[in-house]
């Protein structure tokens, strides 16, 4: 069973632009969660998605918004990048009631 | 969710046993316990998880104590490939909306 996929892996942006990041999660798994990892924050949940619908929010500005399609396939959105959001971006997915996640490779995200 | 408590870092050599222990005072009695392992530049790689007694698998066993305050994740014969951070987590099945990572615990393994 393939694991979770994310692309790009690497993207370069600058300041102000906007970035979309995709996720595929395991085939059957149709949660599917971001996270942020930085060196000094560690790594902080985002948002997460159940049949397309938010269940939840982390503490991140608005510019931070996601979502998910009917084949649970997620996008998360950035905008107006600033040089902080430059990050490991992580998405997981899992089945419903289980808190085993299992992690994609991450895409990394440089702003300059 | 509940707050773990994982020591910052861990050293060890190639072939020993290494047992990394999680505080986790304030568990529910809904939450399970869950173990990831993290590789520089990469995703979180789920290890292992537990209600309460041991667990093992082909990877690591945990060991949780009746008062389920704490639990032990423990790595037979490790070998370099083991350095990693490890991280503990706790949460009820029911909500696993967010994870909360702590700090985890950096093991670096020695030759």
């Amino acid at each position: 069973k393939a694991g979770v996929t994310q692309t790009p892996r690497y993207l370069i942006k600058t300041r102000g632009q906007q970035v979309t990041l995709s996720c595929s999660p395991i085939s059957g798994h149709r949660s599917v969660s971001w996270y942020q990892q930085t060196p000094g924050q560690g790594l902080q949940f985002l948002f997460e998605y159940f049949s397309e619908t938010q269940r939840n929010k982390g503490n991140f500005p608005g510019r931070f918004s996601g979502r998910q399609f009917s084949n649970s396939r997620s996008e998360m959105n950035v905008s107006t990048l600033e040089l902080g959001d430059s990050a490991l971006y992580l998405c997981a997915s899992s089945l419903v009631g289980e808190t085993g996640k299992f992690f994609g490779p991450g895409t990394r995200l440089t702003v300059l | 969710l509940a707050k773990t408590t994982q020591p910052i870092s861990m050293d060890s050599y190639e072939g020993q046993e290494v047992n990394i222990t999680c505080s986790h005072n304030n568990i529910a009695t809904n939450d399970y316990i869950t173990w990831y392992q993290q590789f520089p530049s990469q995703g979180p790689r789920f290890i292992i998880q537990g209600y309460k007694t041991k667990v093992t698998n082909e990877v690591a066993s945990l060991f949780i104590p009746a008062d389920r305050k704490s639990s032990t994740l423990s790595l037979p014969r490790v070998s370099l490939s083991d350095t990693a951070v490890y991280y503990c987590l706790v949460g009820d099945r029911q909500n696993t909306d967010k994870l909360i990572f702590g700090t985890g615990t950096r093991l670096q393994v020695f030759p």
